[in-house]
């Protein structure tokens, strides 16, 4: 099955800077969506962006796709203490099953 | 938005029992819910997909005798570890879609001793 795949990163930056994670995957998609993961807990849904869309935004949150080179990036501005979390990529491909696909996640930790 | 809980989110037990892991839908129907699998600092890995009132549809390299699934409702799937080992210890993640988005439940962390 196809994979989103993150680039295997952990991120640690000072509250107020800007943080960066990038993913990637293999196949044709459908869209892509971000989520976070506080540690032991489920996942939140943060953004979705189609495969026909460049760039979204969603409040602090600013995702890129490029289709092209089967990548996107996720980036937070103004990074506060509550951002420190894991992040996960996910695709969803075009071949039917309209099932997740996961990447491996970035792990940020912003310190106050 | 939705609402995915899952029941317990915490439970030991013995080598050899089984345990039951219930996914419930609390404000929609869900016709269809998943069943992820994650080992610390790794990604989840899906299990199996279930749809109401029929089998479910099992990942590659997951032992469907092992893992029990039934969605006896569009709002209720349990995930049944039979005959529980050690290995089977890890972070169980159901997540529920209706006819558009995937929520997900906050988790069962099961150890096995």
């Amino acid at each position: 099955s196809q994979q989103g795949e993150e680039d295997p990163q952990a991120l640690s930056i000072q509250e107020g800077e800007n943080a960066t994670m990038n993913c990637s995957y293999k196949t044709s998609i459908n869209n892509l969506q971000w989520y976070r993961q506080n540690s032991g807990r489920g996942l939140v849904h943060l953004i979705l962006i189609r495969s026909n869309e460049r760039e979204k935004h969603s409040g602090r949150l600013r995702v890129t796709l490029d289709t092209s080179k089967k990548s996107s990036s996720l980036l937070i501005t103004a990074s506060r203490a509550a951002d420190t979390a894991s992040y996960f990529c996910a695709t969803v491909s075009n071949y039917g099953n309209n099932r997740l696909a996961f990447g491996k996640g970035n792990q940020v930790v912003v310190i106050p | 938005g939705a609402v995915v809980s899952q029941h317990p989110s915490r439970v030991i037990c013995k080598s050899g029992t089984s345990v039951k892991i219930e996914c419930r839908s609390l404000d929609f129907q869900a016709t269809t819910m998943f069943w992820y699998r994650q080992f610390p600092k790794k990604s989840l890995m899906l299990m199996a997909t279930s749809n109401e009132g029929s089998k479910a549809t099992y990942e590659q390299g997951v032992e469907k005798d092992k893992f029990l699934i039934n969605h006896a409702s569009l709002t209720l799937s349990t995930l049944t570890v039979t005959s529980a080992h050690p290995e089977d210890s890890s972070f169980y993640i159901c997540s529920a879609r209706d006819s558009g988005e995937q929520y997900f439940g906050p988790g069962t962390r099961l150890t096995v001793t």
